[in-house]
């Protein structure tokens, strides 16, 4: 079975341009999720969805950061106009509702804004 | 509100020495506990899990005891490689099955 992928992989932009993350969940998942690493603040919860509702918002970090999951195959993370703080790691994660269920990561969109 | 808390690292050990990495969580009701690794330039893998108290999580030689009375998930491997140089997070789940991490223990094995 496939696992959570995302695109790009890699991206350098320049501060001010949009940037526009994607993922594809595990087919079946019901939960996404977006994390942001960073060496500074590690692993952070950005947003989650259940059934392509999103559920948590809180860790979006400001009004320059938006999410959407227009159906249960695909999430976009957004970020308009990015800066160069915002040059982190983002994974994209999907699971099934349950006690204990695994929560898969994709392997990270790498984002350095310049 | 919930919280994992792990040992810092770096943790530099010799190959085939022996590793313990602590984790210990604050948490309402019964979460399930998680191990993550995360390879230089690559994403989270799920290492292990236990999902109630005294389960054993295990895999490739990693094992990991869910504590209930401590609060603890310590994460152990009897005799470690150069390949097991990573980065391990310690994780619970909360509400909604969000994932909450651990800050990660960087391990460095020289040969």
């Amino acid at each position: 079975d496939a696992g959570v992928i995302q695109s790009p992989r890699h991206e350098v932009t320049e501060m001010g341009q949009e940037v526009t993350l994607r993922c594809k969940p595990i087919s079946g998942h019901d939960y996404l999720f977006w994390y942001r690493q960073t060496m500074m603040r590690g692993l952070e919860l950005l947003i989650y969805f259940n059934n392509n509702v999103p559920i948590d918002d809180s860790g979006m970090p400001e009004d320059r950061f938006s999410a959407k999951m227009p159906n249960a195959s695909f999430s976009t993370l957004k970020i308009q106009p990015s800066e160069p703080r915002d040059s982190a790691v983002y994974f994209c994660a999907s699971s099934i509702l349950g006690t204990g269920n695994t929560i898969y990561f994709g392997e990270g969109s790498w984002l350095t804004v310049v | 509100g919930d919280s994992v808390t792990q040992m810092e690292g770096p943790v530099t050990l010799s190959e085939e020495a022996f590793l313990t990495i602590n984790c210990t969580y604050t948490a309402t009701g019964y979460p399930s506990l998680f191990w993550y690794v995360q390879y230089p330039g690559e994403g989270l893998q799920l290492l292990l899990k236990a999902t109630k108290a005294d389960d054993k999580g295990s895999n490739k030689g990693f094992e990991a005891t869910y504590r209930k009375e401590t609060t603890s998930f310590h994460l152990e491997k009897g005799s470690v490689q150069v390949s097991d140089s990573a980065v391990y997070f310690c994780a619970l789940t909360g509400g909604y099955n969000k994932l909450i991490f651990g800050a990660g223990t960087r391990l460095a094995v020289h040969p």
